[in-house]
């Protein structure tokens, strides 16, 4: 298995929900990362998980909530969201947080906040 | 810090022609340095890396890059362009160094390829 799957695909919601993305991966990977992209921009890092502990938040608002509950998967919970936060999400995996390790990513959950 | 830059947002070519795509980056220390392609509503496919082995490194799809330090260049080339290769690309580098931002991977604005018949 040498992929990186995440769920909903799409997902709609309101400023007042609350809701979680999943992602999954079985590669043995040991970093794992929350990437957004705003529509004709580069991936924008969120965070980093290493070894199941939070390594990197670049500064993201609390209305993002990350949680890394075991070594395959990674989850991003949504709380008052404002709808400049539509975006694609994306997560990736690495072998480890080393500089020299790619990054596998998954397809991506595209968020539009009404 | 460590940053890339892509020159040209959007390339154009027709099918059957060279196809290149520039990236310059910056980097205090040896960099490691990355081709990812998007294709529309995907997420991102790695096409290539460096990491100091070789200087010319071959990927999938038939792109290759060179690593060229006193460029400070890492620039794609495809030998004969696809329909299907049209996509959008982005270079990305990390550093090799510890600290906070360490394994933290910064991508160019990426350049839209676009393949006529």
């Amino acid at each position: 298995d040498t992929e990186v799957t995440q769920t909903p695909k799409h997902l709609v919601m309101g400023m007042t929900n609350k809701k979680s993305l999943k992602c999954e991966q079985h590669m043995g990977h040991r970093a794992m990362y929350w990437y957004k992209q705003k529509a004709k921009k580069p991936p924008e890092l969120m965070f980093v998980y290493s070894y199941e502990k939070l390594s990197i938040n670049e500064s993201v608002p609390s209305r993002f909530s990350p949680e890394c509950p075991n070594s395959s998967l990674l989850n991003l919970h949504l709380h008052a969201l404002q709808p400049e936060d539509s975006a694609l999400y994306l997560c990736a995996s690495s072998f480890g947080r080393g500089s020299y390790n790619e990054q596998f990513f998954g397809p991506g959950t595209r968020l539009t906040v009404l | 810090a460590q940053s890339v830059t892509q020159l040209g947002s959007h390339v154009s070519v027709s099918e059957g022609a060279l196809v290149l795509l520039r990236c310059n980056y910056s980097s205090s220390v040896p960099p490691y340095l990355f081709w990812y392609v998007q294709y529309p509503n995907q997420g991102l496919q790695l096409l290539l890396k460096y990491t100091s082995a070789a200087t010319l490194v071959k990927g999938i799809n038939g792109f290759e890059a060179e690593f060229k330090k006193s460029e400070t260049s890492f620039h794609l080339t495809k030998p004969s362009a696809h329909m299907s290769d049209a996509a959008e690309y982005f270079c990305a580098v990390t550093a090799n160094a510890g600290g906070t931002s360490y394994g933290k991977l910064t991508f160019g604005q990426g350049t839209i390829l676009t393949v006529h018949p």
